[in-house]
């Protein structure tokens, strides 16, 4: 299994600012995974990044407003850019694991972001 | 993407079995059923996979049904410290088809 860590575990931000989320991994993988959680809701997925490229966005998030960085195999930043009380979420990174033949996923902690 | 259909809440007791349905009608040849449990200021964990018939692991069982279009995910004994959130997901792992959607999940509540 893998063992993730985020950084800040949580922050309070002015709306208009941006704030940088860290992930590392304590082995190396392929593709790592930003999701969003809004109080009381699920899972949603931000984007995938891939060591090398462009990460890829899913529908309803942007570039500009989420840009993401994947500078290696262990590490990923996500940045929540001009934040807006709507940004308030939790925000957790996970990658890729299992055994031979079939794929799961292991989460992180999350980072919880109030934006007042 | 095969969508997921769960009950959005359960209560139990402690040392009572616990069975969550979760309904995928439209469930494809190469998806795998997996479900993964989120305790409140944590990420999910995933607890079990399966594609067919029954699966077992330490912490759970999975029952799949010929057909497939649904899985129940049995917690045996539960205990105070299975109260969470319980996320069924179908789609095809090689594809990471899987990794897009979660459904609303159960909430199971168990009080002593």
């Amino acid at each position: 299994s893998a063992v993730i860590s985020q950084k800040p575990s949580r922050d309070i931000c002015q709306r208009g600012t941006s704030l940088t989320i860290q992930c590392q991994v304590d082995s190396q993988v392929t593709m790592m995974f930003w999701y969003r959680q809004q109080p009381g809701q699920s899972l949603t997925l931000i984007a995938t990044a891939n060591q090398g490229s462009e990460a890829t966005y899913e529908s309803g998030f942007v570039i500009d407003k989420f840009p993401i960085s994947r500078p290696n195999l262990t590490f990923s930043t996500l940045t929540v850019s001009n934040m807006s009380p709507e940004d308030s979420s939790i925000y957790l990174c996970s990658v890729e694991g299992g055994t031979s033949g079939a794929e799961t996923q292991y989460f992180g902690p999350g980072t919880r972001l109030l934006v007042l | 993407l095969a969508k997921t259909t769960q009950p959005i809440s359960m209560d139990s007791y402690e040392g009572q079995e616990v069975n969550i349905t979760c309904s995928h009608n439209n469930i494809a040849t190469n998806d795998y059923i997996t479900w993964y449990q989120q305790f409140p200021s944590q990420g999910p964990r995933f607890i079990i996979q399966g594609y067919k018939t029954k699966v077992t692991n330490e912490v759970a069982s999975l029952f799949i049904p010929a057909d497939r279009k649904s899985s129940t995910l049995s917690l045996p004994r539960v205990s105070l410290s299975d109260t969470a959130v319980y996320y069924c997901l179908v789609g095809d792992p090689v594809t990471g088809g899987f990794k897009t959607i979660f459904g609303a999940g159960t909430r199971l509540f168990v009080k002593a």
